[in-house]
């Protein structure tokens, strides 16, 4: 069965350094997203994006977050200047479709720690 | 906004025994509630859903009932196995505004041999 891959499966940074987390959505899927969950809290939605641009973000998509699909396979999340606050697991995620009936097949995260 | 409302955890089990998960909502438009899991190190997987009232959405032996009128969709399994254990999101898509899932706290369930 097709999957989503991300990687690396553990970065870790130092604060204010910027970091890229790279993803390779389901080859025929349309939709992308990114998530982020904090140790022990709940997933939040980052950012959704679609035909090369974003379709939705939430209140944590500041300016220091930013999305690119630079090829036809890769699809990356980029923090600029990371902070403390930033350290948490990142999900990549693709959809077919944006309704609920295309459900959301994630890939197994990215772990930042950021020091 | 919406919001989903898990029962905390962890909930520790031995094998063979039944599971209840809780899982509650507030939506503002038409709900589509979802179950993942998490096996450990892994991602989430979609594990069931349902569409619509009274859907009863199952796989693996676990089952969820989408019950409108007391707006939940609890988990349940009649026979849990080690193998189950993971964590357990509730989350919710409401067609009424953005189809984008809101995701419970999660729930870790142990289950012992």
């Amino acid at each position: 069965e097709p999957e989503v891959t991300q990687t690396p499966s553990h970065q870790v940074t130092q604060m204010g350094q910027e970091v890229i987390l790279r993803c390779v959505p389901i080859s025929n899927h349309l939709y992308f997203y990114w998530y982020r969950q904090i140790l022990g809290q709940k997933v939040e939605f980052l950012v959704s994006f679609y035909n090369n641009e974003i379709s939705e973000k939430s209140e944590i998509f500041d300016d220091q977050f930013s999305v690119e699909r630079p090829d036809g396979s890769n699809f990356t999340l980029k923090i600029r200047s990371t902070k403390l606050e930033d350290s948490a697991m990142y999900f990549c995620a693709s959809s077919g479709g944006a309704d609920s009936n295309q459900p959301q097949h994630f890939g197994d995260g990215t772990r930042l720690s950021i020091l | 906004g919406d919001s989903v409302t898990q029962m905390e955890g962890p909930v520790t089990l031995s094998e063979e025994a039944f599971l209840t998960i809780n899982c509650t909502y507030t939506a503002t438009g038409y709900p589509s509630p979802f179950w993942y899991v998490q096996y450990p190190g892994e991602g989430l997987q979609l594990l069931l859903k349902a569409t619509k009232a009274d859907d009863k959405g199952s796989n693996k032996g676990f089952e969820a009932t989408y019950r409108k009128e007391t707006t939940s969709f609890h988990l349940e399994k009649g026979s849990v196995q080690v193998s189950d254990s993971a964590v357990y999101f509730c989350a919710l898509s409401d067609r009424g505004g953005s189809y984008i899932p809101t995701f419970g706290r999660g729930t870790s369930l142990i289950v012992h041999p």
